[in-house]
């Protein structure tokens, strides 16, 4: 089955840098690729997402790139801000009947 | 509140009780899922379906029963078979095929074994 894997697990910025999350997965018929931020004890939202066909997408701060050679995809945010700091969640569907896979989240803390 | 609603919030279980979760969506989903959700740690998915009366098991499925008889509905039970059943409980819903789209999740129930 997929096998979705995050990293790092944590990671620390200074406020006006920017932060990358990079996942790997294991399914090449995988198609989907969303991204959630969960802040603490709340659902996980979607950021962005991308589909396989795309190499790469972006939405203000928030880009996501796609290597599906590679079966990696990841995540940048610019000009990080404190409402950043949260939990970042990459997952991967579309193989298999649809199961989503998550990765192990990345907590961002954006210090000020 | 996102078209996707969990029951109760807060659960507490007894030792070698069952309980069941609810999860109810009006989205006209066909696939559901659950997961569990331990501190500081991903999302372990533990059951999922993508039509009515069919269900298969996740990573993580010892210990828990689901069912699906209506489309809106796909409630999760933790058995005493469960060893370890203390976590938060995502349940999360999707459109499925060449238009598959985002998940939307539930705000979860937190589950507590007194």
């Amino acid at each position: 089955g997929e096998n979705v894997e995050q990293h790092p697990s944590t990671l620390s910025v200074q406020e006006g840098d920017s932060a990358v999350i990079k996942c790997t997965y294991s399914d090449s018929a995988s198609n989907y690729f969303p991204w959630y931020k969960q802040e603490l004890g709340k659902r996980p939202q979607l950021i962005i997402d991308i589909r396989s066909n795309v190499g790469e997408k972006k939405d203000q701060r928030i880009a996501v790139t796609l290597n599906k050679t590679a079966k990696h995809f990841s995540l940048h945010i610019t000009e990080t801000q404190p409402e950043d700091s949260a939990v970042y969640f990459c997952a991967a569907s579309g193989a298999a009947g649809n199961k989503l896979t998550f990765g192990g989240g990345t907590r961002v803390l954006v210090k000020p | 509140d996102g078209g996707i609603t969990q029951s109760p919030k807060y659960l507490f279980r007894k030792e070698g009780q069952n309980v069941t979760l609810s999860c109810e969506q009006n989205l006209n989903h066909d696939a559901m899922y659950w997961y569990r959700q331990d501190p500081g740690q991903g999302l372990r998915l533990i059951y999922y379906s993508q039509i009515v009366n069919d269900f298969q098991k996740g990573d993580i499925a010892e210990g828990y029963s689901v069912s699906r008889e209506k489309k809106e509905s796909f409630p999760l039970t933790v058995t005493s078979a469960q060893k370890n059943p203390t976590a938060f409980y995502l349940c999360a819903s999707m459109r499925q095929g060449a238009k598959v789209s985002e998940a939307f999740f539930g705000q979860g129930t937190r589950l507590t074994v007194v």
